[in-house]
């Protein structure tokens, strides 16, 4: 079975701390996803990459930025930490091949307070 | 481009009796259409997807799916309810030569009372 990382089930930061959500993924592959999922919103897409070094905006890039320097490990960064991040963050990861019929694999979540 | 609509927010159903969860897409071509569960305080797990072929697509859980092309519908379904299906269910839709990126319906709550 697949499995995708969330390095943290709950993380509590103070406005303006640069915080790093981790995820990793065992299955080789090519296509990661994050996500944010707030109540009455549904998800939404931050940012996703589909290679080592790529990166591409999601729906709500403003705030974040990515980082993928190894094909398994996907990382969202908050540069600058503010109230309005306050979240559950869902990485997710699918197979290149045939992209558009494969199913997103889904971490547990990371719940971010900030306060 | 692509949508898809889950019109109930929340469905109520004794236990025991048969469940739907509706989900209705729009596309520009062939449609993919995937199913996933959503347990409290954890991520999303996929339940069933349709590609092509039978129009009822079985899945995890005792739970299935019937695709209707002129309806442009995919609703869930199980013949009889347990409380523990009480979760958050995502319905998704991509299409052939789309990008691999699915669009996500809001969600839909099903309890299941005992």
């Amino acid at each position: 079975d697949v499995k995708v990382t969330q390095s943290s089930r709950y993380l509590v930061k103070r406005t303006g701390e640069k915080v790093f959500l981790e995820c990793v993924q065992d299955m080789d592959h090519e296509n990661m996803f994050w996500y944010r999922q707030d109540p009455g919103l549904g998800l939404r897409l931050i940012y996703f990459s589909y290679d080592v070094k790529m990166k591409e905006k999601g729906d709500i890039p403003e705030g974040y930025s990515v980082s993928r320097e190894k094909k398994e490990r996907f990382s969202l960064i908050l540069e600058s930490a503010s109230t309005n991040q306050t979240s559950m963050y869902l990485c997710a990861s699918s197979a290149g091949d045939n992209s558009y019929n494969s199913p997103l694999h889904f971490g547990n979540g990371t719940r971010l307070t900030v306060t | 481009a692509q949508s898809v609509a889950q019109p109930e927010d929340q469905v109520n159903v004794a236990e025991g009796n048969p469940l739907t969860v509706k989900c209705t897409y729009s596309v520009s071509g062939n449609p993919y259409l995937f199913w996933y569960v959503q347990y409290p305080n954890r991520g999303l797990q996929f339940l069933l997807k349709y590609i092509t072929g039978d129009n009822l697509v079985k899945g995890s859980y005792g739970f299935e799916a019937e695709f209707n092309k002129s309806q442009t519908s995919f609703h869930l379904k199980k013949p009889s309810a347990l409380v523990s299906d009480s979760a958050l269910y995502f319905c998704a839709v991509n299409f052939q030569g789309g990008s691999y990126i699915p669009t996500f319906g809001r969600g839909t709550s099903l309890i299941v009372h005992p």
